[in-house]
């Protein structure tokens, strides 16, 4: 079975700019959970989706958004990129949102 | 809010056994989680504890109290290819679903 993708796997952006990042679960899983994870930290908790409906929030600004689509897939959007937005970007799946959860292999996001 | 604690580093010998603490603290707990992370990789899933007691798979072994917001992840056998990060996750309970990381393990397997 095929596990967890994501795309791209390494992206270089411009302050200001925006960035898309899109995560396709394991066949089967309907919870999606987006990290951010910093060099030398764990990873952040951003968004948990669960039935295409947002289940969980960390404490990140405005400027980062996430959908889940009819197929399980996700987005994680975010705005007016700032240079601390470099980071990896992590997605993670799930049954249900509270079974354990599988990551993907990331995105790699600079932003210079 | 949650607060995870860990050791930032360890070293053991290949062949000998380790035990990694993580001690939490939250308002409402849903699981534990236990992943290993090789550097610039992502983290692989190594164990989920909802209830208080030992869960054994193959040369891993995690353990939970939950009454001491106290978990260790125990490796047998160690072997080269277990030197990377560990990390601790709590999950939270209620219809708002929060998992918090620890900051992890840094395990540094020596000859």
């Amino acid at each position: 079975d095929a596990g967890v993708t994501q795309s791209p796997t390494h992206l270089i952006k411009t302050r200001g700019q925006h960035v898309t990042l899109r995560c396709s679960p394991i066949s089967g899983h309907k919870s999606v959970s987006w990290y951010q994870q910093v060099l030398g930290q764990g990873p952040q908790f951003i968004f948990q989706y669960y039935e295409k409906e947002e289940r969980g929030r960390g404490n990140f600004p405005d400027r980062f958004s996430a959908r889940q689509f009819p197929n399980y897939s996700s987005e994680l959007n975010v705005n007016a990129l700032l240079l601390g937005d470099s980071a990896l970007y992590l997605c993670a799946s799930s049954l249900a949102y509270s079974y354990e959860q599988y990551f993907g292999p990331g995105t790699r996001l600079t932003v210079t | 809010g949650q607060n995870i604690d860990q050791p930032t580093e360890m070293t053991a010998t290949e062949g000998a056994i380790v035990q990694i603490n993580c001690t939490y603290q939250t308002s409402g707990f849903n699981g534990l989680f236990w992943y290993q992370q090789h550097a610039g990789e992502a983290p692989t899933f190594l164990s989920y504890n909802v209830l208080d007691g030992l869960e054994e798979k193959g040369r891993f072994s995690s353990f939970l109290s939950r009454s001491k917001g106290y978990s260790y992840l125990l490796l047998k056998e160690l072997q080269m290819k277990d030197s990377a990060s560990y990390l601790c996750a709590v999950r939270q309970s209620g219809g708002y679903q929060k998992v918090t990381f620890g900051i992890g393990t840094k395990l540094q397997v020596i000859p």
